[in-house]
């Protein structure tokens, strides 16, 4: 079945850089776009950002831009997220997820999602 | 950026009855509505996308309706696991954006 598998995810200090990764299993990698979605502490879903499935596009949410780079090792099967000049607003849980119909655009809907890895951007 | 209004905020219900869900959008999304149950502790999961088609594996007590600016989700007859967090998402227009999300607690 589909498996996404986040990890990275730790503590580090404001404007360091963190790179988070997806392992992902259970389907053509290469079929599919992929997202980074975060949650905020007991707050709601903010999409992050997002690469097609022939990796020709990536978008980023205006919150992320310029500062966080979404990347893929199709050897591995492995989604990336770097994350550079970290602020204390961009602590949140950070979930991978597949988009959820094959092709190359994307269908905007986010099916299956992985369990999350937390990032805390704290002093 | 689309924003999406999700009311009420907080429904309290019991087993066995009708949950009624809403979500309202700043402009029209077309149908390029989905909405995704996340319980605590857990990652959210795609019901409905498209406004209206059940998810792969999402039980028919679950159905979405509405096109435009307003949508709703509808669960026939709550079961003790439904009780959760909803959220709306459109695509309609990039970026893809959610609601504030629905708390569906027991009554």
């Amino acid at each position: 079945q589909v498996r996404l598998v986040e990890s990275g995810g730790g503590v580090v200090q404001p404007e360091r850089s963190l790179r988070l990764s997806c392992a992902a299993s259970g389907f053509t990698f290469t079929s599919y776009g992929m997202h980074w979605v975060r949650q905020a502490p007991g707050k709601g879903l903010e999409w992050v950002a997002v690469i097609w499935s022939d990796g020709s596009n990536k978008y980023y949410a205006d919150s992320v831009k310029g500062r966080f780079t979404i990347s893929r090792d199709i050897s591995k099967n492995t989604l990336f997220l770097q994350m550079n000049s970290l602020r204390a607003e961009d602590t949140a849980v950070y979930y991978c997820a597949r988009d959820q119909r094959g092709g190359t655009h994307s269908s905007g809907w986010f099916d299956p999602w992985g369990q999350g890895t937390l990032v805390t951007v704290s002093s | 950026e689309i924003v999406l209004t999700q009311s009420p905020a907080t429904l309290s219900l019991s087993p066995g009855e009708r949950a009624t869900l809403s979500c309202r959008a700043s402009q029209s999304v077309d149908n390029y509505l989905a909405w995704y149950q996340q319980k605590p502790g857990q990652a959210p999961r795609l019901l409905i996308y498209d406004a209206s088609n059940r998810a792969t594996g999402i039980p028919a007590r679950f159905s979405g309706s509405g096109s435009g600016t307003d949508f709703t989700l509808t669960i026939s007859s709550l079961e003790p696991e439904d009780f959760a967090v909803y959220y709306c998402q459109q695509r309609s227009n990039w970026p893809p954006t959610f609601g504030q999300g629905t708390k569906l607690e027991i009554k």
